[in-house]
């Protein structure tokens, strides 16, 4: 089956503007989580989706924002760019049903997005 | 505070080797811990988890929770083994969160 797909793969966007990263999960997986990847902080969750609600949120400012449509796709926003923005980030899709474990993460490639 | 620490940035090893990536996890419930891998210009991906006590690629974790450690061992190195490895633990149930160390980039000298 098909995997976790992120688009686009590269973005180069300047200071103060916005950017929308795209996520489609793997089919039948409902739980959507975003993380940020930089060399200095390393992976950093900044929040999950399922069943279109955010079920939980990282320590972000509140210009990373995001929402999960009813096909389980999810998008972020990141508003007024800063270049400390600049980052791979990365979706995970996962089943994430009522069961007690988490069972495993599936993650897309990421998109690049560089801040100039 | 819920916390992963992976102490070494680098690990560099010869081939045939034992290899130990270590990683210390804070936690106050019972953990779910995950070792996650990222070969060169490969996407992230599960490597194994501490509930299934399986061994993938010839390694294995052993979830110690009296020293609230999970290191990620293997006896023989091999070069494909060259990667970055990432320590995960979820934490708690019903979330798709997950707390990652800072990785640990694992180099196998031929």
């Amino acid at each position: 089956k098909a995997g976790v797909t992120q688009t686009p793969r590269y973005l180069i966007k300047t200071r103060g503007q916005q950017v929308t990263l795209s996520c489609s999960p793997i089919s039948g997986h409902r739980s959507v989580s975003w993380y940020q990847q930089t060399p200095g902080q390393g992976l950093q969750f900044l929040f999950e989706y399922f069943s279109e609600t955010q079920r939980n949120k990282g320590n972000f400012p509140g210009r990373f924002s995001g929402r999960q449509f009813s096909n389980s796709r999810s998008e972020m926003n990141v508003s007024t760019l800063e270049l400390g923005d600049s980052a791979l980030y990365l979706c995970a899709s996962s089943l994430q049903g009522t069961a007690v474990f988490f069972g495993e993460a599936f993650f897309g490639q990421g998109t690049r997005l560089t801040v100039v | 505070a819920q916390r992963v620490t992976q102490p070494e940035k680098l690990l560099s090893v010869f081939k045939g080797a034992p290899v130990e990536l270590k990683c210390n996890y804070s936690y106050s419930g019972s953990p779910e811990l995950f070792w996650y891998v990222q070969y060169s210009r490969q996407r992230l991906q599960l490597l194994l988890r501490h509930i299934s006590r399986e061994s993938i690629k010839g390694f294995t974790a052993d979830l110690n929770k009296g020293e609230t450690s999970f290191h990620l061992k293997k006896p023989f190195a091999q070069e494909e083994d060259s990667a970055m490895y990432y320590c995960a633990l979820h934490s708690s149930s019903n979330t798709g969160k997950l707390i990652f160390g800072q990785g640990t980039t694992l180099q196998v000298k031929p």
